[in-house]
């Protein structure tokens, strides 16, 4: 039961442009979003969170969206660099220890 | 990332043997958390731990056992390899648990384990 999904494994965007990262969750109980950002052979790092109390959080170039009512949110890069390559994750949870993540999307930013 | 460190990076085992995970932080973070990693699973929490001498069961916390006898480290125990473990394991800290404050985890850089 996967309660955190990222349907798109990977998106290429070209340099410059925008790239926007999407999640959805299914359980109305998650308060705390994040995403994490992983390159290979090395473990996640935190990019960027949001509250349930609010629908927007904004830091330099990473914005990530809440629409709690669609049970999605979404993280838009810009503009994207190629060293924002990497896969992130989507992550959740609900004032316990039990963070849920998603599979991941793979990003690819072209030069 | 230097505050969190796993031991081994790799390893292969073979069915029924068994091996312990080390990891070690030096962040002095109260909560740490164990988790695998597979293709197109994300990530999954095994097991955590509030604090010395304390731990709990995540989401698939079968096959495997966990101890905090110092603060700093956190063990990963397979007592009886199998197949289905094979992953990536990874290792994460925080200053404040879930429960006590949304804080983001801190993450070593994982460990590779294999088992034929």
């Amino acid at each position: 039961d996967q309660q955190v999904k990222q349907n798109s494994p990977s998106l290429s965007v070209q340099e410059g442009r925008i790239s926007i990262l999407n999640c959805d969750y299914t359980n109305s109980m998650f308060d705390y979003f994040l995403w994490y950002k992983k390159y290979p052979a090395e473990g996640p790092t935190f990019l960027i969170s949001i509250s349930s109390i609010k629908d927007k959080n904004e830091d330099g170039r990473f914005t990530v969206f809440l629409n709690k009512s669609a049970k999605h949110l979404s993280l838009h890069i810009v503009p994207s660099q190629p060293g924002d390559s990497a896969v992130y994750f989507c992550a959740a949870s609900a004032h316990n220890n039990d963070m849920r993540f998603g599979a991941g999307t793979r990003l690819t930013v072209k030069p | 990332n230097a505050g969190v460190t796993q031991t081994p990076k790799f390893r292969v085992l073979k069915t029924g043997q068994s091996m312990t995970l080390l990891c070690a932080q030096d962040m002095n973070h109260e909560y740490m958390y164990w988790y695998r990693q597979d293709p197109g699973m994300g990530l999954r929490l095994i097991h955590y731990s509030v604090g010395e001498g304390t731990t709990a069961k995540g989401e698939v916390p079968d096959g495997y056992n966990v101890s905090r006898l110092k603060k700093q480290n956190f063990l990963l125990g397979l007592e009886s390899a199998a197949p289905s473990q094979t992953s990536v394991y990874f290792c994460a800290t925080s200053f404040l648990g879930l429960l006590g404050g949304n804080q983001p985890q801190h993450f070593g850089d994982g460990t590779r384990l294999s088992i034929l």
